[in-house]
């Protein structure tokens, strides 16, 4: 019973290039949330996505940034030409149940961006 | 200002101590997470509230809806429970969660 994967763990690029993280929720999750962690502060909530849907992206840059959860594959987060300013961890958390109830979070170990 | 406050921002205690770190909320929840993230390492959820009190080995967690108020604590403080704790709210609208800043723990042998 995997929990959330994240993919890569460390990713380094340069300014300019595009980055890719993906993530995995776990079996039964349709609900998936990417949170960014910059160094020595907290975790900003960047989007909220069901199957094929993208439910809240308010946190999530209009420029550069985009997500995706196809109905087949992982999740997707692409940052494109990318700055310094993109370097930090990028977590990946998942829920089975949304709405009223109370969903519980299952976070991945996150992806850690650096942009040279 | 953040939805979420947590206190201390950093605490540093001696092995042994009894150790108590505090969130306070704005906005109406339905749930609330305390989270534990090690150095470099992913985030674990410890604990599940939406009322009353939970207990794990060490670890106890209490929530006040009333007084929009949680707190984490833990008994007979170890070293290898340094790490960061975070505490996060679900809304009781819509599907968002907001998150403190985090509590830095260091565990003195």
């Amino acid at each position: 019973n995997a929990g959330v994967m994240q993919n890569p763990r460390h990713l380094v690029r340069r300014r300019g290039q595009e980055a890719r993280l993906r993530c995995s929720p776990m079996k039964g999750h349709s609900h998936v949330y990417w949170y960014r962690q910059l160094p020595e502060e907290g975790l900003k909530f960047m989007v909220y996505l069901q199957k094929e849907n993208i439910i809240d992206e308010s946190g999530m840059p209009k420029e550069r940034f985009s997500a995706e959860f196809p109905k087949e594959g992982p999740s997707i987060l692409r940052i494109q030409q990318v700055v310094r300013g993109d370097s930090a961890a990028y977590f990946c958390a998942s829920s089975r149940n949304a709405g009223t109830s109370t969903g519980e979070l299952f976070f991945g170990e996150g992806s850690r961006l650096t942009v040279l | 200002k953040n939805e979420v406050e947590q206190s201390p921002q950093n605490l540093t205690a001696q092995e042994g101590e009894f150790i108590t770190i505090n969130c306070s909320y704005s906005v109406g929840i339905s749930a609330l997470h305390w989270l534990q993230q090690h150095p470099g390492g992913g985030i674990v959820s410890l604990f599940m509230l939406s009322s009353g009190k939970k207990k794990h080995g060490r670890l106890i967690a209490t929530i006040n809806i009333q007084e929009k108020h949680s707190s984490l604590h833990i008994t007979a403080s170890h070293p290898r429970d340094s790490a960061v704790y975070i505490c996060a709210v679900k809304r009781d609208t819509g599907n968002q969660f907001y998150f403190g800043t985090g509590t830095s723990l260091t565990v003195i042998p």
